[in-house]
């Protein structure tokens, strides 16, 4: 099973910032990464697929990269509604899994 | 648009048994694999069963592994997951989630239901 490992756990910013957030896998997984975004009392929505396609629905301010073992997502300038829980996911190899998250607060 | 509502979660005491449902609209629902995915309160996206669009493949976690079965019903757009043999750590919220894909091999879910709370408790 594929192990992924999301980093920072948190990260604290304001509003306005360029944050990154990464995702490491423990073997290669080509682009077949997804990343999500999950708020308080919602369920997840997919955000980025195949390591830098975006949803519907995302401005472009959120930017997906890398392929093999390292990912990053990017949002270029932080509003308020992104502040949030994101996690990854690899769909490379079965079965699929999810990394344990990193929470974007307001600083 | 694509909508998945969850319902049947409630609480239940450890070795008992639940039924969950979902149901989809705004979609091809034969068309697509679906999946159950869960998130123990306070922590992180746990993958739990896979079902094939016609039903014929199902795989499931190691943790729910002979406990669990997932089921369809295209004919009433309808996808379930029966829960037996329950345990304190089965407790989540579980969510049911769309692939843009007919198998059930990896896939990301470009679609989640709001999901419902299953609390296992004596």
């Amino acid at each position: 099973e594929i192990v992924l490992t999301q980093s920072p756990v948190s990260l604290s910013m304001s509003p306005g910032e360029r944050a990154t957030l990464s995702c490491r896998a423990s073997q290669s997984i080509n682009n077949n990464l997804a990343w999500y975004q999950q708020k308080p009392g919602q369920a997840p929505r997919l955000l980025i697929y195949g390591a830098s396609s975006r949803a519907t629905g995302f401005p472009a301010r959120f930017s997906g990269s890398g392929s093999g073992t390292e990912f990053t997502l990017t949002i270029s300038s932080l509003q308020s509604e992104d502040f949030a829980i994101y996690y990854c996911q690899q769909y490379n190899n079965w079965p699929q899994t999810f990394g344990q998250g990193t929470k974007l607060e307001i600083k | 648009q694509v909508q998945l509502v969850e319902s049947g979660g409630g609480v239940v005491q450890p070795g008992g048994s639940l039924r969950l449902s979902c149901a989809a609209s705004g979609f091809t629902f034969s068309s697509h694999a679906m999946h159950w995915v869960r998130q123990a309160p306070g922590k992180g996206l746990e993958w739990v069963a896979v079902i094939s669009f016609g039903g014929t493949y199902k795989h499931y976690a190691d943790s729910v592994k002979g406990r669990f079965s997932i089921s369809r019903d295209n004919s009433k757009n309808t996808v379930d997951v029966e829960m037996s043999s329950l345990r304190i750590e089965d407790t989540g919220v579980y969510y049911c989630a769309r692939v843009n894909v007919a198998g059930v091999g990896a896939e990301y879910f470009d679609y989640w239901g709001q999901g419902t709370l299953v609390t296992v408790s004596s």
